[in-house]
């Protein structure tokens, strides 16, 4: 089992419309986790980073924890084209300070 | 300038050379961390620096070497380069206390021959 699991898709998703991206974890003791976008040849970016379960939201997008079911969500509200690219979900490994990414999802948002 | 600076930007080297790769950072952060990225496996640790006498081996750090050299530097070396490390290299930074995420450069394509 994979570390972090996200699906690779891609995931295609109308402008205007909510893309839902998720991700597991395998390692239980895990408390920070994170966001990053990465457009094709560019470095990640951190969007979102979340320690406590429920949601936490920035402008369009909401990052959603839920240490039980081990799950950390996205949500980016009114896709627009510009938000095309992966989306890589990542945590830190229990007081490592080192962080394990996902292989990311591909979503395309069409105009 | 950008927080996190790589040198080169592109490499094509031949089989069996040496190459380094530099990383300079303006953020002050005392982490810093060696990943590469191949399509399909995502990004894996090579080496981390937690200070400049602090270097730690990440989960694919054979064939490769690292270099502290202040607190601001982070040099990654490949010994004898072969084709398989031909991969998108990143180094990244961290701050102290609790995780806040990484500051990435700009990354090095580096192509094997």
């Amino acid at each position: 089992q994979k570390e972090v699991e996200q699906n690779s898709g891609p995931l295609s998703v109308p402008e205007g419309a909510i893309a839902s991206l998720n991700c597991t974890y395998s390692d239980r003791g895990s408390q920070s986790f994170f966001w990053y976008r990465q457009y094709s040849g560019k470095s990640p970016e951190l969007i979102m980073s979340i320690y406590s379960n429920g949601d936490k939201e920035d402008g369009r997008f909401t990052a959603q924890l839920n240490k039980a079911s081990q799950y950390v969500s996205l949500l980016i509200r009114d896709s627009q084209p510009s938000d095309s690219a992966t989306y890589l979900c990542a945590h830190e490994t229990s007081g490592t300070y080192k962080y394990i990414f996902g292989t990311g999802t591909r979503l395309k948002v069409l105009a | 300038d950008a927080d996190v600076t790589q040198t080169p930007r592109n490499r094509i080297t031949k089989t069996g050379k040496r190459i380094m790769l530099e990383c300079s950072q303006t953020k002050g952060h005392d982490r810093m961390y060696w990943y590469r990225q191949d399509p399909g496996l995502g990004l894996r640790l090579i080496y981390y620096s937690f200070d400049v006498k602090d270097i730690n081996k990440g989960e694919i750090s054979d064939g490769y070497s690292v270099s502290r050299q202040a607190q601001a530097k982070f040099s990654l070396s490949l010994e004898s380069a072969i084709p398989n490390q031909t991969a998108l290299y990143f180094c990244a930074t961290s701050d102290l206390g609790q995780a806040r995420g990484y500051t990435f450069g700009s990354g090095t394509r580096l192509t094997v021959v």
